[in-house]
């Protein structure tokens, strides 16, 4: 069964930073590319990055473009988000997905989401 | 960036009745290889989203038949031929052709 554990969410000020980890399972990790996914409270789905599975290709949206990183490894099992310079919009759910492995960036299995909140 | 839209945002459906979504892209999700990369996804209340529908028309593993996606390179459509209590939820297009990969901005549907 296929398994996506996110950790690392919680209270932050603005300005400062935080990494989100994603635990993998039920699958085999290196065969696939993976993203990460956030959803503001009330709000829609945003794509925040994704990453091939030799980290070959990264791709991040505007919004996070120069703050974010994601990283994976291979021998872990894991995805990251390094997250710096946060901003009271960063505020979100954010979601780790593994991508279904077909052509384009479709996403098959999503985790329960970790909460990050950005305030003073 | 690829710009999605869908309607209607809100759709009140009575159970056993048909549902449609209209999802459109700002430009063609129609890859030289053939395939149109237009997924659907459903947010069930208080769960993580899930695949529904892949590449325009491709049911995700364990989706019921009911559901069908259909479409040309900008225009596309989910449909519930016969819609049950349990379909309830905010559904969303994805374009997965190019990054900044991007969502509709979800339709609600909801029991009338």
């Amino acid at each position: 069964e296929v398994q996506l554990v996110e950790s690392g969410g919680g209270l932050v000020q603005p300005g400062r930073s935080l990494r989100l980890s994603c635990a993998a399972s039920g699958f085999t990790f290196d065969d696939y590319a993976m993203h990460w996914v956030r959803q503001a409270p009330g709000k829609g789905l945003e794509w925040v990055s994704g990453i091939t599975w030799n980290s070959g290709i990264i791709g991040y949206a505007d919004s996070v473009k120069g703050r974010f990183t994601i990283s994976r490894d291979n021998a872990k099992n894991s995805l990251y988000l390094q997250m710096n310079s946060l901003r009271a919009e960063d505020t979100a759910l954010y979601y780790c997905a593994k991508d279904l492995g077909v052509v384009g960036a479709t996403t098959d299995y999503w985790g329960q989401g970790t909460l990050v909140t950005v305030s003073s | 960036d690829i710009v999605m839209t869908q309607s209607p945002l809100s759709l009140p459906v009575i159970p056993g009745e048909a549902a449609s979504i209209s999802c459109k892209s700002s430009q063609s999700l129609l890859h030289s290889n053939g395939y149109k990369y237009l997924d659907w996804y459903v947010q069930k209340p208080g769960q993580s989203p899930q695949l529904l529908i892949y590449l325009g028309s491709n049911r995700a593993y364990g989706v019921p038949d009911r559901f069908s996606g259909s479409g040309s390179g900008t225009d596309f459509t989910l449909k519930i031929s016969r819609v049950e209590a349990e379909d309830v939820g905010v559904y969303y297009c994805m374009q997965a052709l190019q990054t900044p990969i991007t969502f509709g901005p979800g339709t609600k549907v909801d029991i009338k």
